[in-house]
């Protein structure tokens, strides 16, 4: 079946900091893959999505390049900030079936000033 | 937009006894979602709906429940309680292929 691994946390970093976290996958096709974020106390939140292969997702300075020969889909910032302290997850939606996702199991990221 | 909405935020439970977790979205998503999250675990499924009166079993569906009566309203109902449920709930909507939209979440302990 489908599966997401995502690198342990908690990541943390002093502000302005450059952040990867690394996302692989394994399913049979072409999915679509997805980061979303989790701010505490609050629900995921879609952060950025590529849909094929070569496709970078990109959102308040994050980005996410989909790439079909590693099955990665690692997530980047270049400086990042305190607010962007949170939960982030991995997560893949295969090419048949409902729309459900695959989640990885999250990495917390800390940002200190 | 309301967008997803989970009621109750937080709830304690006695082994046995059971309850209904509600879910309401006002976005016409014909899909809905229930997961539940467990520290370090990532978010499983445990049941989906493509439409009223469709469901259907996800990753971990032993011991819920669930109906879809109308496209809005996607209730999760726990018979017999147990310490293993004791998790965060998330409620999410979707249109097909799209983001899927998610709740505020429901905190269960059970004791």
């Amino acid at each position: 079946g489908d599966s997401v691994t995502q690198m342990e946390g908690p990541v943390t970093l002093s502000e302005e900091a450059f952040l990867t976290i690394n996302c692989t996958y394994t399913a049979t096709g072409y999915p679509s893959l997805f980061w979303y974020v989790q701010y505490p106390g609050e629900g995921l939140q879609l952060l950025l999505k590529a849909t094929k292969a070569d496709d970078k997702g990109s959102n308040k300075g994050f980005e996410a390049t989909y790439r079909k020969e590693t099955t990665s889909f690692h997530l980047e910032k270049g400086s990042v900030q305190v607010s962007d302290s949170a939960v982030y997850f991995c997560a893949l939606r295969g090419d048949s079936g409902y729309s459900t996702l695959t989640f990885g199991k999250g990495t917390m990221l800390l940002v200190s000033p | 937009n309301a967008g997803v909405t989970q009621t109750p935020k937080f709830r304690i439970l006695k082994i046995g006894q059971s309850m209904t977790l509600q879910c309401t979205q006002d976005m016409n998503h014909n899909y809905m979602y229930w997961y539940r999250q467990d520290p370090g675990m990532g978010l499983k499924l445990i049941y989906y709906s493509v439409g009223a009166g469709i469901t259907d079993k996800g990753e971990v569906p032993n011991g819920y429940n669930v109906s879809r009566s109308t496209t809005e309203d996607f209730p999760l109902r726990l018979e017999l309680a147990a310490p293993s449920q004791t998790s965060v709930y998330f409620c999410a909507s979707s249109s097909p292929q799209n983001e899927q939209f998610f709740g505020p979440g429901t905190r269960l302990t059970v004791l």
